[in-house]
């Protein structure tokens, strides 16, 4: 079945740093591919997303590249910040048609944690 | 406007117990989806509404759990005879229409079964 993998954490940065969060995944057609991010005592927000190959996705500086060669869409930040401290989640939607529904499949998440 | 709510926030049951989770989507709303986080994991799909036919419940883990939505707004999961391996954080979302529709999520029940 479909599913999404991403790099283990917890990763620790300093401020300014850069940042990648590795993710890819396994699916049978061509799914749309998505971060979400929780803050803490938040509920999963989306972050960005693309729907198809070489599509970029950005928002609040992360920015993202839907690679179908590599089955890949890591996270990448020039320069993080406390406040971007989150746990942030990979997830694959596939497209309509079929029975799927638009239903999310999520990776395990990865814990970033940003210090001044 | 409001975003997707969620009642109880938290939750302590007794294995054994039956409970209900409410969820209350954002206003308007067609598509209604229902995740369990197990801790430390990604969340993972339970089941689907649109409107009030539930179209897709093949992650529901057993017959023990339950869902309905019968005005097609709010939701509420229903799991009864509670065990240790229900404990989790229990997320609902919303989308506005169609599959393709972003999904807005609530801030999730957490239930602890002792």
């Amino acid at each position: 079945g479909d599913s999404v993998t991403q790099m283990e954490g917890p990763v620790t940065l300093s401020e300014e740093a850069f940042l990648t969060i590795n993710c890819t995944y396994t699916a049978t057609g061509y799914p749309s591919l998505f971060w979400y991010v929780q803050y803490p005592g938040e509920g999963l927000q989306l972050l960005l997303k693309a729907t198809k190959a070489d599509d970029k996705g950005s928002n609040k500086g992360f920015e993202a590249t839907y690679r179908k060669e590599t089955t890949s869409f890591h996270l990448e930040k020039g320069s993080v910040q406390v406040s971007d401290s989150a746990v942030y989640f990979c997830a694959l939607r596939m497209n309509a048609g079929g029975t799927s529904y638009g239903k999310l499949t999520f990776g395990q998440g990865t814990i970033l944690t940003v210090h001044p | 406007g409001a975003g997707v709510s969620q009642s109880p926030r938290y939750k302590v049951a007794k294995r054994g117990q039956d409970v209900a989770l409410r969820c209350d989507p954002i206003s308007g709303h067609v598509s209604l989806f229902w995740y369990q986080q197990a801790l430390g994991q990604g969340p993972e799909f339970l089941t689907y509404f649109q409107n009030e036919a539930q179209l897709d419940k093949s992650g529901l883990p057993s017959d023990r759990f339950f869902a309905e939505r019968p005005e097609g707004s709010v939701s509420t999961l229903k799991i009864q005879r509670t065990q240790q391996e229900d404990s989790a954080v229990y997320l609902c979302a919303s989308s506005h229409r169609r599959a393709a529709d972003t999904q807005y999520f609530g801030p999730g029940t957490r239930l602890t079964v002792l």
